[in-house]
């Protein structure tokens, strides 16, 4: 079975430009979390969709960012326009959420440099 | 506050020794989930337990087994006979069952086996 699908890996951009990560989730999970990881900061929660809806996107760091999740087995994280201190790696999770919560299932993550 | 607590920053052992990873939670739900998560080199996210918060069994896997003690509000991680490969960063999260899918993450473990 194929995992969460992350793309790309990498992205090397300059500062200003636009950048878009995707993510695949692991089909018939119904809720999806996009992660920011960094030396300093660890592991951050940015928002996560339950059944392609934003629940929570408290961890959005400002308006520059914004994701979308239009169908069930998609959902973008767009920074425009980016900045060097975005540089981190993006991660994408699913899960399958009935009763309690379920486990994450992480993607490998994409790696953003912005000069 | 910190709702996850792993202390050790960094903890080096000699292949074939035990060595036990801690991890402290807080949370005023009763109802609530414990996991741990390993990242290789490699920088993927490897799912390892999750836990609930009625069940306070340990639990073994091979060499790998996990104590869950609500009275500390611990759920600590022990490898037996460690081996290089277990060189990680091993990430304990908790989400809670009011929240749904919050999960919050500790700031992780880095394990380094030296052969």
């Amino acid at each position: 079975d194929a995992g969460v699908i992350q793309s790309p890996r990498h992205e090397v951009t300059e500062m200003g430009q636009e950048v878009t990560l995707r993510c695949k989730p692991i089909s018939g999970h119904n809720s999806l979390f996009w992660y920011r990881q960094t030396m300093m900061r660890g592991l951050e929660l940015l928002i996560y969709f339950n059944n392609n809806v934003p629940i929570d996107d408290s961890g959005m760091p400002e308006d520059r960012f914004s994701a979308k999740m239009p169908n069930a087995s998609f959902s973008t994280l767009k920074i425009q326009p980016s900045e060097p201190r975005d540089s981190a790696v993006y991660f994408c999770a699913s899960s399958f959420l009935v009763v309690g919560t379920g486990e994450l299932f992480f993607g490998e993550g994409s790696r953003l440099t912005v000069l | 506050a910190q709702k996850v607590t792993q202390a050790q920053t960094e903890i080096s052992v000699v292949e074939k020794e035990d060595v036990t990873l801690d991890c402290v939670y807080e949370t005023r739900d009763t109802t609530y989930y414990l996991f741990w998560y390993k990242q290789p080199p490699s920088g993927e996210l490897v799912f390892l337990i999750r836990r609930n918060s009625f069940d306070e069994q340990n639990e073994i896997s091979g060499r790998y087994s996990w104590n869950f003690q609500k009275s500390t509000s611990s759920f600590n991680f022990t490898i037996t006979a460690s081996q290089v490969v277990d060189s990680a960063v091993y990430f304990c999260a908790l989400s809670e069952g009011g929240t749904g899918n919050q999960f919050y993450f500790g700031t992780g473990t880095s394990l380094t086996v030296i052969p």
